[in-house]
């Protein structure tokens, strides 16, 4: 597609139950971002691929997130037993290649923890 | 530690006036950076970027500037419209683009008719 699409818009678990995060980058692009907003603060990078491939895992925290690219198959980010801390907008974001540091975002998921 | 700071929260300006939002970077690696506008429940949309090896980059109503001794750049916005009113985000990347953006905290921008 022509743009980044992410589903859902809005997500609400209870504390301690899953979430599950979709990203459709726009098609050709190789790199997929995920950033976590948190208060709308700043952005804190989790986690990018190219194609499949885990490129940069360094922002994801070790315990309970999680994420896959795979082939013909949104991107997904999952959050195992989520806590209130992980209330955020997650976005994703795709770019063409390497060396092209301007990204493409998508509108974002907001995951409320109550 | 913040690699990337807007240290003004907000900002207001009169319609047809010049907006300049500013930024400060402490990473000397950074060689790419760029502006993003955020309108509420929307992802960023880019807008306009630099590269470490030049100091001026003009888009239409857009030029950022850079000055590297001083690590800072500023996005220029003449003339301010209504329509500017978001949040301005500014990134930097490292090693052209194979490290993620790092992002400031934005700055409000406001455009009063």
């Amino acid at each position: 597609g022509e743009e980044v699409a992410q589903t859902p818009k809005h997500l609400v678990r209870g504390e301690g139950q899953k979430a599950k995060l979709y990203c459709a980058p726009i098609k050709g692009h190789s790199y997929v971002f995920w950033y976590q907003q948190v208060l709308k603060n700043e952005f804190k990078f989790l986690i990018s691929f190219q194609n499949e491939n885990v490129f940069d895992e360094t922002g994801m925290p070790k315990e309970r997130f999680s994420a896959k690219c795979l082939p013909n198959s949104p991107c997904s980010l999952e959050i195992q037993a989520t806590k209130l801390e992980d209330s955020a907008v997650y976005f994703c974001a795709s770019s063409l290649r390497i060396g092209t540091p301007q990204a493409f975002f998508g509108q974002g998921t907001r995951l409320t923890v109550v | 530690d913040q690699q990337v700071k807007q240290n003004s929260p907000s900002l207001s300006v009169q319609e047809g006036r010049i907006s300049i939002l500013n930024c400060d970077y402490t990473n000397s690696m950074f060689d790419y950076f760029l502006w993003y506008k955020k309108y509420p429940a929307e992802g960023p949309t880019f807008l306009i970027s630099i590269s470490s090896i030049k100091d001026k980059n003009e888009d239409g109503r857009f030029t950022v500037f850079l000055n590297k001794s001083a690590k800072h750049l500023s996005l220029h916005i003449v003339p301010s419209q209504p329509g500017d009113s978001a949040v301005y985000f500014c990134a930097a990347s490292g090693d052209s683009g194979n490290t993620p953006l790092v992002f400031g905290k934005g700055t409000r921008l406001s455009v009063i008719a």
